[in-house]
């Protein structure tokens, strides 16, 4: 059984950091292109970030580029997003996803875990 | 980086037919597949249809998608209480500083 779970959340003051975790098992982990996707409370769906199979084909929604770093260790079975300068703006449930067929950011996404609430609030 | 429309609610009674609509441009829709997802409730997103038209396993084929052009849509027919969802597309983005994958506003469908 395919599982994604998220960790690393929390309330967090403007301007610090935050790295998120998310621990996949059930599948072939380094097979597969992995994404970060937000929802603000209340919100939509907003992709933040995805990452190819060996990390060689990366992407982030413009909100977020140059503050978030994402990354993975396949060794660990493990999604990373490290987020920096974080805004109020950035309050949301963050959902790790997996992509559906192999490889490249091809998307759709076939599995998503529970995700982890960032707050960031003064 | 722009975003899928779609509009913001739509409702129908058991049974019946209810389309939702998602609206693009030529750098998303009309250059890419489109998916949609299905979140209940208080519980993550769910992929409903991929690829414009194909449905994941254990989908029922009262789901539908199709697309044309920019523009693409969701059909379900048959309406069910358990259809009360919010549903979303989204497609990659093939604009300069991308690629990137975009999501729909979001419709939040009600069974009177």
């Amino acid at each position: 059984e395919v599982q994604l779970v998220e960790s690393g959340g929390g309330l967090v003051q403007p301007g610090r950091s935050l790295r998120l975790s998310c621990a996949a098992s059930g599948f072939t982990f380094d097979d597969y292109a992995m994404h970060w996707v937000r929802q603000a409370p209340g919100k939509g769906l907003e992709w933040v970030s995805g990452i190819s199979w060996n990390s060689g084909s990366i992407g982030y929604a413009d909100s977020v580029k140059g503050r978030f770093t994402i990354s993975r260790d396949n060794a660990k079975n493990s999604l990373y997003l490290q987020m920096n300068s974080l805004r109020a703006e950035d309050t949301a449930l963050y959902y790790c996803a997996k992509e559906l067929r192999f490889g490249e950011l091809s998307g759709p996404f076939d599995y998503w875990g529970q995700g982890t609430l960032v707050t960031v609030s003064s | 980086q722009s975003v899928l429309t779609q509009p913001p609610s739509a409702s129908g009674t058991p049974g019946q037919r209810v389309t939702i609509s998602c609206s693009g441009s030529s750098s998303n829709i009309g250059s890419n597949t489109v998916n949609w997802y299905q979140q209940l409730p208080g519980t993550a997103p769910k992929l409903l249809i991929y690829s414009n038209n194909q449905r994941p396993s254990g989908v029922p084929d009262r789901f539908s998608g199709s697309k044309s052009g920019t523009s693409a849509s969701l059909a379900i027919s048959g309406l069910q209480s358990e259809d009360e969802a919010d549903y979303y597309c989204a497609a990659w983005d093939d604009s300069l500083n991308g690629p990137f994958y975009v999501f729909g506003t979001g419709t939040k469908v009600t069974v009177l």
